[in-house]
């Protein structure tokens, strides 16, 4: 069964620093998301990505965040001088059309020294 | 704003029993979905309900939504130790999934 997958599984780096989080969504799925889910929080929604460009986005999607489809199988979450608070596990999702299922990546947890 | 709420927020059970946890929202929604985490891992869809679906089922599973009361309930039957896990309801309005805080599923063997 198609699945979505995420790298790396978990990520640590440096207050300050860039990173990318990768995604690659299931083939034929045209809506793109990513959700982060802080410790013992619940899972937000952060921004939603269709034919190409930004469809939503929250307020937690700031400025330091970008997301992009660089070809046709990736889709990638890139935090641009990470903060201690955005260690966070990081889910991608993806769905074949605006009102179907969104199936989760099993996420990349990211932790932020 | 939209919120998915869920409860109880902990439910602790005895294998071979049922178990019954609620979601409520407070806006319109195109439809609800429910998902299970296990410990510190990913989403696992188990069952999209419509707004307008009033009960739906899929093997132990039984989801039911009440749009006038803007709520909806997941009852998993003959509960087994491997259900142990955090279950979420999540809102969908446009495409955005809303999450609740879930509820904490312990199923003692």
């Amino acid at each position: 069964e198609p699945e979505v997958t995420q790298t790396p599984s978990h990520q640590v780096t440096q207050m300050g620093q860039e990173v990318i989080l990768r995604c690659v969504p299931i083939s034929n799925h045209l809506y793109f998301y990513w959700y982060r889910q802080i410790l013992g929080q619940k899972v937000e929604f952060l921004v939603s990505f269709y034919n190409n460009e930004i469809s939503e986005k929250s307020e937690i999607f700031d400025d330091q965040f970008s997301v992009e489809r660089p070809d046709g199988s990736n889709f990638t979450l890139k935090i641009r001088s990470t903060k201690l608070e955005d260690s966070a596990m990081y889910f991608c999702a993806s769905r074949r059309d605006s009102t179907d299922t969104q199936y989760f990546g099993p996420g990349t947890r990211l932790t932020v020294l | 704003s939209q919120q998915g709420e869920e409860d109880p927020q902990a439910l602790s059970i005895q294998e071979g029993e049922n178990a019954t946890m609620n979601c409520s929202y407070k806006t319109s929604i195109n439809n609800l979905q429910w998902y299970r985490q296990n410990s510190g891992r990913g989403l696992v869809h188990l069952i999209l309900i419509r707004s307008n679906e009033r009960e739906k089922h899929s093997g132990r599973l039984r989801v039911t939504l009440d749009t006038s009361k803007k709520s909806s309930s997941l009852l998993i039957t003959a509960s087994r130790a491997a259900d142990t896990a955090s279950y979420f309801c999540a809102t969908d309005r446009r495409g955005k999934l809303i999450f609740g805080q879930g509820t904490e599923l312990s199923v003692k063997p």
